[in-house]
């Protein structure tokens, strides 16, 4: 079946230092989420990417949609202590309904 | 309410026992998804309802598992004969349109096989 591994597993960064989280999967997807979970909490949904090669932004947060529709990556410029948590990709195998999430990479942002 | 309302919050159970996890979806969503969440992995896809069907219960570990949405609104996850490695956080999810439409998730079910 359809993996979806994302890198790192984990990553501690200072408060300011950039941050990049990278998606792959398995199969070509026909659109990829983003979703944000904070410790406890549930996942929050961030931005859906369709287009081969998209691009969008959300003030720091940068998303791209690979070429081959098969990754996908977040990046974070100047991290803040709110940014922590885990970051999950999710994309639906073969066109269907049902969303694969990713391994997921967790964010610490130490002072 | 606004959002997804599951419940119980927590639950906790013996080895055997029979669970079921509600959820409430957002009103006029007709897409409702259950996934279960293992601590540090992310959320495991069990099954997709689209109105009252299961379009999609690939997800479901084993028979001990079902699930149903008669009216096409509220769900209930039923677990049989619980066993230790069914401990997890039960997620709900809606959507107003599948395939292409974002998860809106409930806080979730903590469910505790002893």
């Amino acid at each position: 079946g359809q993996q979806v591994m994302q890198i790192p597993q984990y990553q501690h960064v200072q408060e300011g230092e950039d941050f990049t989280t990278y998606c792959n999967s398995s199969t070509t997807l026909s659109n990829i989420q983003w979703y944000k979970q904070r410790p406890g909490g549930h996942p929050v949904f961030l931005i859906q990417l369709v287009k081969s090669g998209e691009v969008k932004k959300q003030k720091r947060l940068t998303f791209q949609f690979g070429e081959a529709k098969k990754n996908s990556s977040l990046h974070i410029t100047a991290t803040q202590t709110t940014d922590v948590g885990t970051y999950f990709c999710a994309g639906p195998p073969g066109g269907g309904n049902k969303l694969t999430f990713g391994t997921g990479t967790q964010l610490k942002v130490e002072l | 309410g606004a959002g997804v309302s599951q419940t119980p919050s927590n639950k906790v159970t013996e080895k055997g026992k029979y669970v079921e996890l509600r959820c409430d979806p957002i009103s006029g969503h007709t897409a409702l998804y259950w996934y279960r969440q293992s601590l540090g992995q992310g959320p495991e896809f069990l099954i997709y309802f689209q109105g009252t069907g299961a379009a999609d219960d690939s997800g479901l570990p084993n028979d001990r598992f079902f699930a149903v949405r008669p009216e096409g609104s509220v769900s209930t996850l039923k677990i049989q004969r619980t066993e230790r490695g069914d401990s997890a956080v039960y997620l709900c999810a809606s959507s107003f349109q599948a395939r292409t439409g974002e998860l809106f998730f409930g806080e979730g079910s903590r469910l505790t096989v002893l």
